[in-house]
This record gives structure tokens, sequence and C-alpha cells, in this order.
């Protein structure tokens, strides 16, 4: 299976911040990444698919980015809403494979 | 709008079976594939099985192939994972989410319902 790794585990921010999350493949992923977000007692939501596509719906200031092994997510000017959760997965092979999550928590 | 409702989360016995529900609305839902996944209490997620459109093909983790069942009811719009043999690292909150898996590879999981719990405890 490949194995995901996300950096940091956890971060604490303020509102109007600009924050990066990094995901690394254990091996070539090509552009099948993605990344969502969890919030207690919410359903998970996709943010960006295919590396760096914006889901429908979801606000520009998420962004995605990278290529085959290293990726990242920024959003431009935390918002409260933001404070929760992110997971990247690939889905390259099956089973598709989630990293462990950042904690994006307020400063 | 895309809907998904999972139930039928409960207290089971180690070894015991239960079957989780996943009611959905607001797209053709018989044209999608839809999966299960898994948070384990203070853990990541997990993707546990997914199943075709039509219900013919499916798809299981290493860690839960021959335990867990996938099926699917698209007159009824709606999906089921069949878990027996319960352990209690099974224990977590279940997800439907729509998206497909193959042999191969996957299709990202676009819409997800909010979860149900189901603790092991003897």
């Amino acid at each position: 299976d490949i194995q995901m790794t996300q950096s940091p585990s956890s971060l604490s921010a303020s509102v109007g911040d600009r924050v990066t999350i990094t995901c690394r493949a254990s091996q070539g992923i090509t552009s099948y990444l993605n990344w969502y977000r969890l919030k207690p007692g919410k359903a998970p939501k996709l943010l960006i698919y295919a590396v760096s596509s914006l889901q429908s719906g979801v606000p520009s200031r998420f962004s995605g980015s990278g290529s085959g092994t290293d990726f990242t997510l920024t959003i431009s000017s935390l918002q409260p809403e933001d404070f929760a959760t992110y997971y990247c997965q690939q889905t390259y092979s099956t089973p598709p494979t989630f990293g462990q999550g950042t904690k994006v928590e307020i400063k | 709008e895309v809907q998904l409702l999972e139930s039928g989360g409960a207290l089971v016995q180690p070894g015991g079976s239960l079957r989780l529900s996943c009611a959905a609305s607001g797209f053709t839902f018989s044209s999608y594939a839809m999966s299960w996944v898994r948070q384990a209490p203070g853990k990541g997620l997990e993707w546990v099985s997914a199943i075709s459109g039509s219900g013919d093909s499916a798809y299981y983790a290493d860690s839960v192939k021959g335990r867990f069942t996938i099926s699917r009811d698209n007159s009824k719009n709606t999906l089921y994972l069949q878990m027996s043999s319960l352990r209690a690292e099974d224990a977590a909150l279940y997800y439907c989410a729509r998206g497909s898996c193959s042999t191969t590879s996957c299709y990202r999981f676009d819409s997800w319902g909010q979860g149900t719990l189901f603790t092991v405890s003897s």
C-alpha cells in the first residue's frame, strides 16, 4: 500500500494567516492526490482533487500544488470555519490511503 | 443537493455482527459507485470497501476482507455494509462516501455522510 505522510501533525494559526500543509507519498502517484477537511459532527468535505482542482463550491482561498510524491495544500487567509483537521488522500492505487491528518487550531 | 445519511451504529460484542446503512438522495444513486470509509477514535481515515453502481463489483481493504460485505439496493437508494466477526479494532465512525474504486485505482470521494458510530465491548 502507498503510505501518505503529512506535516505538520498540528499547527496553531490566527484568522487571516496563510497556512501550508504538506503531504508526501511513499511512491509516485502522478496527480491522484486529493484533500479533505474534517470537522467534528460534520460530513467530511472534498476541497481539492487531482492535486490542484478546486471542488465545486469550495472557496478560492484553498489551493493545491505538487507532483510525483510531494504535494501542498495552502489556505491563503484562514477563516473561522477552517479550524479543522485536513487529510490528503492518494487514489493512484487501490487501496486508497490517507495521510494521518493535520489539525489546524486557533492560536 | 447530494445527501448521504448513515445509520445502524450500535454497541456490539466481539465476534458479533452488525449491518450499517446509508440512505442516498439528491442524485441518481445507481449511476455512482459508493464507498465506506472509517475513522477509529483518535485515528485517521481508513478506506474499507467500495461497490460499483450496478453492485456487480466490490472491493475490500485487507483488514476487513472475508468479514465485511458491501451491497446496495438501487431501488431503495441505499448502501449497506454487513459486518461480522467484529473485533475491537473495527470500532469506529463509519462514513459512506460517493466515490469509486477498481482493482487498480480509485476516484475522488466527492460527497460524504456524517457517519455512524459503533463500538465493540464485552
